[in-house]
């Protein structure tokens, strides 16, 4: 059972326009959602997070949003630059438990120059 | 940067030897994770630790074990490798049990 889902596998746009990649999740006990980066042969880096009590949480270009009643969250990258081209993944966690994470499966953004 | 080495980058390893991977820290920080991706699947975790000598199981922990004796080193063993194990394995470290950081990751192969 997948709990956080990441259902575009891949995402091309053109530079300077606006990336946004989605995540939904099935859990209603999650309460703290975190985006990670990850480029070839390297681990990943954290991005952004937010958590369930706020909508939106903004740094610099890259802005998530929560949208609790629809178990969907999603990341925008304004304005996409090729050195954004990665492996995005989304995770969540119950902060009140154990601290596990659940990851989805990642999309790999493609910006083209 | 938290300061996370993991050790080998690459193994190839026969089927039914054992394997122990080693993520070592330098930031004193409380948790400590592992991790394996896979093409379809993403990160699934293994297995975790909340303090010394203190793990618990995460999604796929079936064929590893874990051992933590020290803040900084958190040891991954595959007691038997299979080929199903062959993978690109993450430690990672956590302090608030908030935002993570990974380690450069281990290249298993096994035939």
């Amino acid at each position: 059972d997948q709990q956080v889902k990441q259902n575009s596998p891949s995402l091309s746009v053109q530079e300077g326009r606006i990336s946004i990649l989605n995540c939904d999740y099935t859990n209603s006990m999650f309460d703290y959602f975190l985006w990670y980066k990850k480029y070839p042969a390297e681990g990943p880096t954290f991005l952004i997070s937010i958590s369930s009590i706020k909508d939106k949480n903004e740094d610099g270009r890259f802005t998530v949003f929560l949208n609790k009643s629809a178990k969907h969250l999603s990341l925008h990258i304004v304005p996409s630059q090729p050195g954004d081209s990665a492996v995005y993944f989304c995770a969540a966690t119950i902060t009140s438990g154990t601290y596990k994470y659940i990851f989805g499966t990642g999309t790999r953004l493609k910006v083209l120059a | 940067d938290a300061g996370i080495t993991q050790s080998p980058r690459h193994k190839v390893t026969e089927t039914g030897t054992p394997v122990t991977l080693r993520c070592h820290q330098t930031e004193n920080h409380r948790y400590m994770y592992w991790y394996r991706q896979d093409p379809g699947h993403g990160l699934r975790l293994i297995h975790y630790s909340y303090g010394v000598k203190d793990t618990d199981k995460g999604e796929v922990s079936d064929g590893y074990s874990v051992s933590r004796s020290k803040t900084e080193d958190f040891l991954l063993t595959l007691e038997s490798a299979t080929s199903s194990q062959t993978s690109v394995y993450f430690c990672a470290t956590g302090t608030s049990g908030y935002e993570q950081y990974f380690g450069p990751g281990t290249r298993l192969t096994v035939t």
